[in-house]
């Protein structure tokens, strides 16, 4: 079990520009997140799966922002025509139904639009 | 939804003092509260939950206390320590369709 795994860990890129975040969650987990986290603030929701089903996203994701998770294993999130505002750390999670209900994060991965 | 505050926002103590963060939460269904830590460049991690039929939980240097009826948990924090510097966050449960963070509390220990 090596964690919860987030590539890449940075990424820079230009106003405009699409980026693709991936997550790999612990390996038996079924339940997945993805948080936004900017400078000195709580890490906010964005979305959930169980599974391969998106059950949950938060009012606050535009459409220029999209997650899939195929497979029910591995996530991807998807940033189109990438603005200043969304630099930040996005985070993943991961749990099993039926744990203890401990969220596994992985260690970010950053974003900066430039 | 659930709304989620700490007090405080940050927090200095000496070294080998205690610390006490307090977490508020709105939604009265809420029955796993959680507090976790993270250090800077990395990604939070669970130091301590509580259901919500224990009042209080211990482990360590680290103690959490749950009031459910005035809706508010506790993280203590004894004898602290350099690397006890870290942000913490509480994440009231009461569904897993939407788990949502405290804005934190930024906590500094000072030799």
């Amino acid at each position: 079990d090596t964690g919860v795994s987030q590539n890449p860990r940075h990424k820079i890129t230009k106003r405009g520009q699409n980026v693709t975040f991936r997550c790999d969650p612990i390996s038996e987990h079924n339940r997945l997140y993805w948080y936004r986290q900017t400078l000195g603030q709580g890490p906010e929701f964005l979305t959930y799966f169980q599974n391969e089903a998106q059950l949950e996203k938060s009012r606050l994701l535009s459409d220029r922002f999209s997650a899939e998770r195929p497979k029910g294993s591995f996530s991807t999130l998807e940033i189109q025509r990438t603005e200043q505002g969304d630099s930040a750390m996005y985070l993943c999670a991961s749990l099993t139904s039926g744990g203890t209900g401990e969220l596994f994060f992985g260690e970010g991965s950053r974003l900066t639009v430039l | 939804g659930e709304n989620v505050e700490q007090h405080p926002s940050t927090l200095s103590v000496q070294e080998g003092d205690s610390a006490v963060i307090k977490c508020t939460y709105s939604d009265s269904a809420s029955n796993y509260f959680p507090w976790y830590k993270q250090e800077l460049g990395k990604g939070p991690q669970l130091i301590i939950d509580i259901r919500s039929n224990v009042g209080e939980k211990k482990d360590q240097r680290i103690a959490v206390t749950l009031n459910k009826t005035a809706k508010h948990f506790s993280l203590h924090i004894t004898e602290t320590q350099p690397e006890d510097s870290a942000v913490y966050f509480c994440a009231p449960v009461t569904s897993y369709d939407k788990v949502i963070f405290g804005p934190g509390t930024s906590l500094s220990v000072i030799p």
